[in-house]
């Protein structure tokens, strides 16, 4: 079992440029929810896909939007990237109603 | 509010001395994790509490339901245990999990 895995580790984009991450999740698991994590903080909630819907959502702009597919995967599509944007992008996948989560290694998204 | 709270931010231990890290939290949970953060990101899942206790070799997880508390401890530490600690919290009728700033653990040998 692979786990929880994330692509790219690592990313380096451009200011006003467009950037998606992918993750794919536990195998059995058919939820998943992306957080983001700045330097020197505690990871901040995104959105949680499950059943292809995006079923709950943090306080983030619009400009943060995912998907998942069939299998399960999910992917986070981030638009015109500011520089704050740069942190550590994180996956967990879980069962849906079950409180276990298991997470990737994360995606490193610096914004220049 | 949903709200969690940990301390000490930083700490620093000497190889084998005992580790407790705290966490507080504001309101009824289902769940509460420990994760266990290393340089580079990765985390990996620790405990999943959601009454009593918990034992995994030298890690010991507590957790007080009605004081809203929650204590991992390190017996025994050792310097691989190097890295940032985080208590993350379910909180009730909501499925995204609420994390703590971390706990950075160093120990020296």
């Amino acid at each position: 079992d692979a786990g929880v895995t994330q692509s790219p580790t690592h990313l380096i984009k451009t200011r006003g440029q467009q950037v998606t991450l992918r993750c794919s999740p536990k195998s059995g698991h058919d939820t998943v929810s992306w957080y983001q994590q700045a330097l020197g903080q505690g990871p901040q909630f995104i959105f949680q896909y499950y059943e292809e819907e995006e079923r709950q959502r943090g306080n983030f702009p619009d400009r943060f939007s995912g998907h998942q597919f069939p299998n399960y995967s999910s992917e986070l599509n981030v638009n015109a990237l500011l520089l704050g944007d740069s942190a550590l992008y994180l996956c967990a996948s879980s069962l849906y109603g079950e409180d276990e989560a298991f997470f990737g290694q994360g995606t490193r998204l610096t914004v220049v | 509010k949903n709200e969690v709270e940990q301390s000490p931010q930083n700490l620093t231990a000497q190889e084998g001395e005992f580790i407790t890290i705290n966490c507080s939290y504001s309101v009824g949970i289902s769940a509460l994790h420990w994760l266990q953060q290393h340089p580079g990101g990765g985390i990996v899942s620790l405990f999943m509490l959601s009454s009593g206790k918990k034992k995994h070799g030298r890690l010991i997880a507590t957790i007080n339901i009605q004081e809203k508390h929650s204590s991992l401890h390190i017996t025994a530490s050792h310097p691989r245990d190097s890295a940032v600690y985080i208590c993350a919290v379910l909180f009730l009728n909501t499925d995204k999990l609420i994390f703590g700033t971390g706990t950075r653990l160093q120990v020296f040998p």
